[in-house]
């Protein structure tokens, strides 16, 4: 079955540190794959997506690339803001059971100090 | 912007009592879940439905049960809610396509006292 592993947090990092939160997958066909984000209290929210090798999203300063050959989607950011601590949940969307279900990894929490 | 809702946004009960989580959407999507979120912030998917009168069970066994009577909603029934309910309950949507962004209501967090 479809299985994705991402990095544990929480993720501690100061204001304009470099970010990086690793994702790899297992995938039988050929996914599509998502960060998403979720703020305190609220569901969650789609950050960025990319459906085919070495695609590259983007969003928000956030990024990161499909590589097929490593089966990763590291998500990247340059320089964090305070209001970019979230729960970042890596996910790939696959045929599976006969239709598209979507698995997601555990959650990676992001605390960033001012 | 995405137009998903549920109610209640929390909800306190007793054990034994019979609930239904609402959840509905306006962006006339195929596909809707139900996922329970645990403390740590896993994702359990517990429902989905590809459409009217398709419900399906998911990866966690749940003592809920859906419908699917119409394409915007998507309601979610306990009969006899317990303790080992008590979590984070997430309704999504998404279109039946292969990219198939999900779009996700704000949750409803139950307590089961």
């Amino acid at each position: 079955g479809n299985s994705v592993t991402q990095m544990e947090g929480p993720v501690t990092l100061s204001e304009e540190a470099f970010l990086t939160i690793n994702c790899t997958y297992t995938a039988t066909g050929y996914p599509s794959l998502f960060w998403y984000v979720q703020y305190p209290g609220e569901g969650l929210q789609l950050l960025l997506k990319a459906t085919k090798a070495d695609d590259k999203g983007s969003n928000k300063g956030f990024e990161a690339t499909y590589r097929k050959e490593t089966t990763s989607f590291h998500l990247e950011k340059g320089s964090v803001q305070v209001s970019d601590s979230a729960v970042y949940f890596c996910a790939l969307s696959d045929l599976e059971r006969g239709s598209y279900i979507p698995t997601f990894g555990r959650g990676t929490s992001l605390i960033v100090h001012p | 912007e995405a137009d998903i809702y549920q109610t209640p946004r929390y909800l306190v009960i007793g054990t034994g009592k019979k609930i239904t989580l609402e959840c509905s959407q306006t962006m006339g999507h195929d596909k809707m879940y139900w996922y329970q979120q645990d403390p740590g912030m896993e994702l359990h998917l517990i429902h989905y439905s590809y459409g009217v009168n398709s419900t399906e069970k998911g990866d966690l066994s749940s003592e809920s049960t859906v419908s699917r009577i119409r394409t915007e909603h998507f309601p979610l029934t306990l009969e006899s809610a317990r303790p080992s309910h008590t979590s984070q309950y997430l309704c999504a949507s998404s279109e039946r396509v292969v990219t198939d962004t999900q779009y996700f209501g704000p949750g409803t967090r139950l307590t089961v006292l």
